[in-house]
């Protein structure tokens, strides 16, 4: 079965500092993985998927099928960057299975 | 276009009471999505529609949760009787086919319903 697993609920990192928020999935066929993020006050929408190897506001997620993980990283974390990260799996099937987010919190 | 439409943003009801949730998706989409938020479970798939049909509802806790589709542009997300652990924020979503577009895999959600049952 499909499971997708953040260990943190909440993490705390100070302005400029490096952040990576984990993310390990599991899932017997050919994963697609996204992150989701909801910036406070606002809807919950996407964040990057992995197929486009792209980086969006500095935040990047490699896919990495031995360790069954695709963690969201960014070099430089921004207070504006503090919001709720959700990790979600695209199965075979036309759903999206979520973890469980991470609440990060960017210190000044 | 205003995006997913979700009503009531917010509902207070006492145990026992009927809650209907409302979802009006984005024209044009084929599949729509309804999610639980909890903070101890996150977020969770309660059942979706391809076409105004469920295709998979396993998501669905109980009986007393019931959703429809009677056309492309409105959805009901029912439970009757409501009780106190049903209080969670209820999200709607939607997307286009998945072989549409750049875009194509990803879901629009609606601003949601805090839902609280007393």
């Amino acid at each position: 079965a499909q499971r997708v697993t953040q260990p943190e609920k909440l993490l705390s990192v100070f302005k400029g500092a490096p952040v990576e928020l984990k993310c390990n999935y599991s899932y017997s066929g050919s994963p697609e993985l996204f992150w989701y993020v909801q910036y406070s006050r606002q809807r919950l929408q996407l964040l990057l998927r992995h197929i486009s190897r792209e980086s969006i506001k500095g935040f990047t997620a490699d896919l990495n099928k031995g360790e069954t993980s695709f963690h969201l990283k960014k070099p430089f974390a921004q207070e504006e960057d503090s919001a709720m990260y959700y990790c979600a799996l695209a199965t075979g099937a036309n759903n999206l299975f979520f973890g469980t987010g991470t609440r990060l919190t960017v210190i000044p | 276009d205003a995006g997913v439409i979700q009503s009531p943003r917010h509902e207070v009801t006492e145990m026992g009471q009927e809650v209907t949730l409302r979802c009006k998706p984005i024209s044009g989409h084929d599949y729509l999505f309804w999610y639980r938020q909890t903070m101890m479970r996150g977020l969770e798939l309660l059942i979706y529609f391809n076409n105004n049909v469920p295709i998979d509802d396993s998501g669905m806790p109980e009986d007393r949760f019931s959703a429809k589709m009677p056309n492309a542009s409105f959805s009901t997300l029912k439970i009757q009787p409501s009780e106190p652990r049903d209080s969670a924020v209820y999200f709607c979503a939607s997307r286009t086919r998945r072989d549409r577009g750049p875009r194509k895999d990803e879901q629009y959600f609606g601003p949601g319903t805090r839902l609280t049952v007393t």
